[in-house]
């Protein structure tokens, strides 16, 4: 079965630093991801997808994610982190008919 | 609507009574998705359906719990005689077309249950 594995719960970064949050997956033919982001008291909202092609893919907000095939791993990056990117993001990985398995999150805070 | 409706926000409920819960997809929404989020947890799958058609009800805990969508846009998540483990979010999702893994999920706000 389908797993994704967020190891950090939590991260703090600095307003203007740099962000990498991490995503490993566990699916045993070519993986669709996802990554999403929730903010307290709002709906879950996509950032970005891959399903093939160019690895690098470019979402909402400034984010981008990297699917590395040999590392199972498809990493959230932003060049420099906003106040107002504080909030919980979730990883997930797609099996048939949009069914999505969700990693537990990891929680975003930022420091000014 | 402009966006996936959920309600109520908020339920109390006293261990061994019925809720329901209820989920108003965008407009013209195939597919409709129920996950449930415990505390400090991702989402996990519940159900699934395309239109009326239930398609995939693997992720509902128990036979206390059931979905339903008969006109195929409203949909309900009714959880009977709750238990304490029943205490979630109850996320509605719907996406535009049948399947294809696209992702592209719309998501509701949630339904917080707290059983007590």
């Amino acid at each position: 079965a389908q797993s994704v594995t967020q190891p950090d719960i939590h991260i703090t970064v600095s307003e203007g630093a740099s962000l990498e949050l991490r995503c490993n997956y566990s699916y045993g033919a070519t993986p669709y991801l996802f990554w999403y982001v929730q903010s307290p008291g709002q709906g879950l909202q996509l950032l970005l997808k891959y399903f093939s092609g160019d690895t690098l893919v470019q979402g909402i907000k400034g984010f981008e994610a990297e699917f590395k095939r040999s590392q199972s791993s498809f990493n959230l990056r932003k060049p420099s982190v906003h106040w107002s990117d504080a909030a919980e993001y979730f990883c997930a990985v797609g099996e048939g008919g949009n069914k999505l398995v969700f990693g537990a999150g990891t929680i975003l805070r930022v420091k000014s | 609507g402009a966006g996936v409706s959920q309600s109520p926000r908020y339920k109390v409920a006293k261990r061994g009574q019925d809720v329901a819960l209820r989920c108003d997809p965008i407009s013209g929404h195939v597919s409709l998705f129920w996950y449930q989020q415990a505390l400090g947890q991702g989402p996990e799958f519940l159900t699934y359906f395309q239109n009326e058609a239930q398609l995939d009800k693997s992720g509902l805990p128990s036979d206390r719990f059931f979905a339903e969508r008969p006109e195929g846009s409203v949909s309900t998540l009714k959880i009977q005689r709750t238990q304490q483990e029943d205490s979630a979010v109850y996320l509605c999702a719907s996406t535009l077309i049948g399947g294809g893994n696209t992702g592209e999920l719309f998501f509701g706000e949630g339904s917080r249950l707290t059983v007590l």
